[in-house]
């Protein structure tokens, strides 16, 4: 069963560095999306991609975060410099029809 | 902007139980409904969805949903639990544009006991 790629699972900086975090959609899904889940809350959008294209980014803190997908496949969420406050799980997700989302396991980021 | 309302931010139910987890979401026009699981060291997997048509909706593992359009409302039911059901509850809702944005509910923690 094809599932959503993500690396690394777990991460852990200091605050003021610079953190990366990759995602390899399902094959064939052309919209891919950011969320973040912080603890005790439910995911909120940070990105969506339809190919290479960006659907909205109004979410994305963007004097610090960026996210990329270059060739419309696998994608990166950067953090530049990370805080205190971005500590969270940062789940990717792809959709082939827009009707349902398939998540990825998740990336567990701690900034210390 | 829609938004999606847990009641329950945790619920403890010995096995054989019956279990209802509410989910409230305000949006004026056309919505899609999802529950998620996400059980623990998993990663987000679909219960299931409401699109159209015949508002009790079964998903997998006996769960099942009711879309009350009057009421706004998209409670998850099973009539028995399981201790393998404990796990986080997430109701979510897109709208029928064309972003088809998740926005989810704040999570209903199930702890069941055996």
């Amino acid at each position: 069963e094809a599932e959503v790629a993500q690396s690394p699972r777990y991460k852990i900086t200091e605050k003021s560095q610079a953190v990366a975090f990759w995602c390899d959609p399902i094959s064939g899904h052309a919209t891919l999306y950011w969320y973040r889940q912080i603890l005790g809350q439910g995911p909120e959008l940070l990105v969506q991609f339809q190919d290479e294209s960006v659907v909205d980014d109004s979410q994305l803190p963007k004097d610090r975060f960026s996210a990329e997908r270059l060739k419309g496949v696998d994608s990166t969420l950067k953090i530049q410099p990370a805080e205190l406050g971005d500590s969270a799980m940062y789940l990717c997700a792809s959709s082939y029809t827009g009707n349902e989302q398939f998540f990825g396991p998740g990336t567990r980021l701690t900034v210390l | 902007a829609q938004s999606v309302s847990q009641h329950n931010h945790h619920v403890i139910l010995s096995e054989a139980a019956s279990l209802e987890l509410g989910c409230n979401y305000s949006y004026g026009g056309t919505v899609n409904l999802f529950w998620y699981v996400q059980y623990p060291g998993q990663h987000l997997q679909l219960l299931l969805k409401y699109f159209s048509g015949d508002p009790l909706v079964k998903g997998i593992k006996g769960f099942e949903a009711e879309f009350i359009k009057s009421k706004f409302s998209f409670n998850l039911r099973k009539p028995s639990v399981q201790w393998s059901d404990t796990a986080e509850y997430f109701c979510a809702v897109t709208s029928s544009g064309s972003a088809r944005q998740l926005t989810f509910g704040s999570g209903t923690q199930l702890t069941v006991l055996p």
